[in-house]
């Protein structure tokens, strides 16, 4: 049973056009995050949830916005998408800070 | 800024083998954590291990911690040919329980 469900798997966007990402859980988790993660490299953390608590990663550029309306859903809106926003976005959930985390499958961007 | 650094960056081995990989870190952490992740796909969790333990077992897996040294490793014994995927290592870092991840290993293990 997938406990961490991201939508859409493939999302193209041209640029500049805002694209919303969607990840929703079945842990019933306190944390949910956002990575970023390039070819090849390591997952970058963009922002995290702890309850409604949203806590921001300093380096992580304004384009990027998200919203937890509820404990199950958590969104990653990007504004105005540029090519280097091209990457693949991973969504997790831990239930404290720092403990285990399950990743969703993951979405991949492509902008155009 | 990256708190775990695995090594090697690609290991290449024949399956049936062992596989070890390294992960150092820079500041006093809370636990280590060990994903793996094949191509494509989301990370996958493979084993915590507390900063007060030394070694911890699942399966085929062997993680040990040497909290003296800023060193954990994994290693995978008998490796198959589905083991071929990355493998990272995460941990919190300046007193953040947040764990940020280094760049992985990339392990390729031949039938």
């Amino acid at each position: 049973d997938a406990m961490v469900i991201q939508n859409p798997r493939y999302q193209v966007t041209q640029f500049g056009k805002p694209v919303t990402l969607s990840c929703s859980q079945t842990l019933n988790h306190n944390v949910m995050y956002w990575y970023q993660q390039k070819s090849s490299q390591a997952p970058k953390l963009l922002f995290h949830y702890y309850d409604k608590d949203f806590n921001n990663e300093a380096d992580t550029p304004d384009n990027f916005q998200s919203r937890r309306p509820n404990t199950s859903f958590c969104f990653l809106d990007i504004r105005s998408p540029g090519l280097g926003d091209a990457a693949m976005y991973l969504c997790a959930t831990s239930i404290l800070a720092g403990e285990t985390q399950y990743f969703g499958p993951g979405t991949r961007l492509l902008v155009l | 800024s990256q708190q775990g650094e695995e090594d090697p960056q690609a290991l290449s081995i024949q399956e049936g083998e062992n596989a070890t990989m390294n992960c150092s870190y820079k500041t006093s952490i809370n636990n280590l954590q060990w994903y793996r992740q094949n191509s494509g796909r989301g990370l996958v969790h493979l084993i915590l291990i507390r900063s007060n333990e030394r070694e911890k077992h699942s399966g085929r897996l062997r993680v040990t911690l040497d909290t003296s040294k800023k060193s954990s490793s994994l290693l995978i014994t008998a490796s198959r040919a589905a083991d071929t995927a990355s493998y990272f290592c995460a941990t919190g870092s300046g007193g953040s329980y947040i764990p940020t991840f280094g760049r992985g290993t990339s392990l390729i293990v031949h039938p």
